[in-house]
């Protein structure tokens, strides 16, 4: 079963307009990651939040972490035709001494140009 | 380091045929994660290992899956039989405990 599910499911915008991504998760967690994966490739890690935060900045990127609402954002600034891309997502869901890293559904991001 | 190495990348197969899938994670990374992606599912963690020692099972589909990891530097994901219904991209992913590093996935097409 999928811990994060993502909103929207799709989301197209002009370039150079903002893009915000919804996250929310079920159960506790230690951090919250968002992924991005390109169209036939695997995914890659773009930031990583901490349950102790509330807001992190990485470049364009800017994510918030609400644990009493079990929800996160993922901001995009300034959007480029590159940032077009499907963005996932990520619950470490700890288990004893280990963990697994559950994935949402994710968003699909169009960029218009 | 290569960043996490998976082969093949395509595999087309008959029905009923066995598929043997392969990792090779980061150096020095003590977790492995098996998922799979498909339209439908979205990408769904199958298996994962802490230190070669599979830790959570419970996203293998069926009997017809098995994992191994009998060492560090190598993992197997096996389907036998394998059935159309399998066709996905299977991807494998490394860890340190935080951030996940993924292979390039290997696309598998039962016909």
């Amino acid at each position: 079963s999928q811990q994060g599910e993502e909103d929207p499911q799709a989301l197209s915008i002009q370039e150079g307009e903002n893009a915000t991504m919804n996250c929310s998760y079920k159960t506790s967690i230690n951090n919250l990651q968002w992924y991005r994966q390109n169209s036939g490739r695997g995914l890659v890690h773009l930031i990583l939040i901490r349950s102790n935060e509330r807001e992190k900045h990485s470049g364009r990127l800017r994510v918030t972490l609400d644990t009493s609402k079990k929800s996160s954002s993922l901001l995009i600034t300034a959007s480029r035709a590159a940032d077009t891309a499907s963005y996932f997502c990520a619950t470490d869901a700890r288990r004893s001494s280990a963990s697994k890293i559950i994935f949402g559904s994710g968003t699909r991001l169009s960029i218009r140009p | 380091d290569a960043g996490v190495i998976q082969s093949p990348r395509h595999e087309v197969t008959e029905m009923g045929q066995e598929v043997t899938l392969r990792c090779k994670p980061i150096s020095g990374h003590d977790y492995l994660f098996w998922y799979r992606q498909t339209m439908m599912r979205g990408l769904e963690l199958l298996i994962y290992f802490n230190n070669n020692v599979p830790i959570d099972d419970s996203g293998m589909p069926e009997d017809r899956f098995s994992a191994k990891m009998p060492n560090a530097s190598f993992s197997t994901l096996k389907i036998q039989p394998s059935e159309p219904r399998d066709s996905a991209v299977y991807f494998c992913a490394s860890s340190s405990v935080t951030e996940a590093f993924f292979g390039q996935g290997t696309r598998l097409t039962v016909v």
